[in-house]
Formats: structure tokens, sequence, C-alpha cells
């Protein structure tokens, strides 16, 4: 059983276009995040939920809407998609303990995302 | 904050030793590292909490001087499996866990 499943793995498709990524963890953690990866690999984090509760937004464009359903479950809606939304999107998921979220990430295998 | 790692890139031969290094500006509650291969996602290695600890897993072992707000990684007698990019990831009092730019390991035979 996959931790931490992405689905679709690979999308390539046409700027101006919308698309979804979905994640799913069978973790029972309570935090689940998405990160975008670039072409220099740099791990940037866009959003975190809590329990279903959006707590952390970084300066992304409002194009991109995360959504949690449960707190299985991260989706990511991207709208009219632009060249540089072009990277590796990976969802992870955590453990909050004593007040303080200190648990190790599980990632899932990411979604690489080609805009032409 | 995104921590900075040093250096940016290391080429060992099998059974040498390598140090990771990763400092921030800001106090830190909590030091993450990670090490991904290539096509792969970030795996896990280790968490080092607020107090100064020492850590080890298998070869691989991490100190954080949390005055110094700094991370090292202690890579001991590399192996061929070592190869990858190896992340710091800083938290300070939240729950953003954010990510420096990477150090990429080569282990060749």
């Amino acid at each position: 059983d996959t931790a931490v499943s992405q689905t679709p793995k690979y999308l390539v498709t046409q700027m101006g276009n919308d698309k979804s990524i979905k994640c799913e963890q069978n973790l029972g953690h309570d935090t689940m995040y998405w990160y975008k990866q670039d072409s220099k690999k740099f791990l940037k984090i866009m959003f975190s939920y809590n329990n279903k509760e959006l707590i952390i937004n970084e300066t992304v464009p409002n194009r991109f809407s995360p959504k949690s359903p449960d707190k299985a479950h991260l989706n990511l809606h991207i709208n009219s998609l632009e060249l540089g939304d072009s990277a590796v999107y990976f969802c992870a998921s955590s453990q909050a303990g004593g007040g303080m979220n200190t648990g190790e990430l599980f990632f899932g295998e990411g979604s690489r995302l080609t805009v032409l | 904050q995104q921590p900075v790692q040093s250096p940016q890139a290391v080429i060992l031969r099998e059974g040498e030793d390598a140090v990771i290094n990763c400092s921030s500006s800001k106090a830190l509650y909590s030091v993450h590292w990670y090490r991904q291969k290539h096509g792969e996602a970030p795996v896990f290695l280790m968490i080092l909490l607020k107090g100064g600890e020492q850590k080890g897993h298998e070869k691989i072992s991490a100190s954080f001087n949390e005055k110094k707000q700094q991370s090292s990684l202690y890579l001991t007698a590399s192996q061929l499996s070592y190869s990858g990019t190896y992340f710091c990831g800083t938290r300070n009092y939240g729950n953003k866990l954010v990510f420096g730019a990477g150090t990429i390991l080569r282990v060749k035979s």
C-alpha cells in the first residue's frame, strides 16, 4: 500500500488549460502539504492543510487553488496554466505532536507537469 | 526564510567522508534532513529538535547547534547508494518546513 499517492504522475498540457492533481494519504496524518520543485530542484512550499483547514498559504498565484475534502485528501487545481508552472508537484503529509508539528514529511511520488 | 546549504555539490570516491552544512538566519525549532535520488521523491533521513542533539542513522549522522542556528550532516565511508541531492529543512515556531537549495552528492567507484 502506497502511503502517499498522487495522480496523475505525468501531465502534459497546453498553456491556458486548467488541470487538477489529486493526493491521498493512508497514514492517518493530520497535516498535508503541496510543494513545487522547479527545474533547479528547489523545493518550495505552496500550501498546507491541517484537518481540512488551510494553515499555510504562501505567495502563490491565485490560479492555484487547493482543496481538502477530508484530512486524508488534498487536491490542487490550477487554472489558466502558464509555461512557468512546469515543475514537479509533490504532495506530502506529516503528523503533528505535542502542539508543535515536528513530524517527518512523507512525500508522494510527484506529479510532473509540463506546459507547452 | 530559506536556509543556506553548503557546499552546492560534492564528488567523493567510495569510502570517503563528507559534511553538508545548513544555516538559518532565524531561531530554529527543528532541522530535518532528506535525500532525493534522481526522478524520485525526497526521503526522510533524520530530524533534530531544539536542544543541540546529535543523531545517527547507519553511517550518516547529524548535529544541531541551536545557538548558531546551524546543522551539519556527516556522511562517513560513503557508498555508491549515498549519491543524490541532500536537503535540509528548517522549522522555526510554526508548521512551515522550508527547504534549502540542496547539495548534490555524487559518489564514484
